[in-house]
């Protein structure tokens, strides 16, 4: 099975900053036929389901607002939020979808410092 | 696109248990289903998944030969049936519709197993 690893586990932002949270893949989730990184984002707050911010790594769902960044490639992803706001608190998971036995990372906790 | 979880609830180690999604506001049978399930302060965890029209299933390792996933598109409706509880299977389960990735979640359902 392909082990997601993310890092860090948790992290303090100021109100304003830029977190970084990354996602490596045990092996590449690349399918090389069609260029797409087989990877996907999710944020979780407390006591709801988790949402959907990106797929293929980098393509952003409507309505998530462009201070989030999906990014990477082959078997190293990023997610990075920018002018980190209160709301922006959860739990960030990422997710493969490129084998038939999924996987998540084990998420990240954001807080705000 | 709507999807609403059902019955969840307490069962006892060894016993049953059957969750049911109805879902809404989508074509539901071009879709594959899946089940998601996170235990109290944990990560996520796929627990089932089938194809739109029903002809395949996979369970993961953890699960298998204890839990059945179904659906009945007339009624919109994805199905887990859960025997053998476990502690271990103590979770909030997500029903989630799947694109590849997940782009909808229900509320999900807590199951509690616990003597």
């Amino acid at each position: 099975d392909i082990v997601l690893t993310q890092s860090p586990e948790s992290l303090a932002v100021s109100l304003g900053e830029r977190a970084t949270i990354n996602c490596k893949s045990s092996q590449s989730i690349l399918y090389t036929s069609n260029n797409k990184n087989y990877l996907a984002w999710y944020q979780q707050k407390a006591g709801q389901p988790p949402k959907l911010l990106f797929s293929w790594a980098s393509t952003r769902e409507s309505g998530v607002p462009d201070r989030f960044n999906g990014s990477g490639s082959g078997t190293d992803f990023t997610l990075t939020i920018s002018n980190l706001q209160a709301e922006d608190v959860a739990v960030y998971y990422c997710h493969q979808y490129y084998t038939g036995v999924i996987t998540f990372g084990q998420g990240t906790r954001l807080e705000i410092k | 696109v709507q999807l609403v979880e059902y019955g969840g609830g307490l069962a006892q180690p060894g016993g049953s248990l059957k969750l049911s999604c109805v879902a809404s506001g989508f074509t539901f049978r071009t879709y594959w289903m899946f089940w998601v399930r996170q235990a109290p302060g944990k990560g996520l965890e796929w627990v089932a998944r089938i194809q739109g029209d029903g002809s395949n299933l996979n369970y993961a390792d953890s699960v298998k030969g204890r839990f059945t996933i179904s659906r009945d598109n007339a009624k919109n409706t994805l199905y887990l049936q859960m025997n053998s509880l476990r502690a271990e299977d103590t979770a909030v389960y997500f029903c989630v519709r799947s694109n590849y990735y997940f782009d909808y979640w229900g509320q999900g359902a807590l199951v509690t197993v616990s003597s």
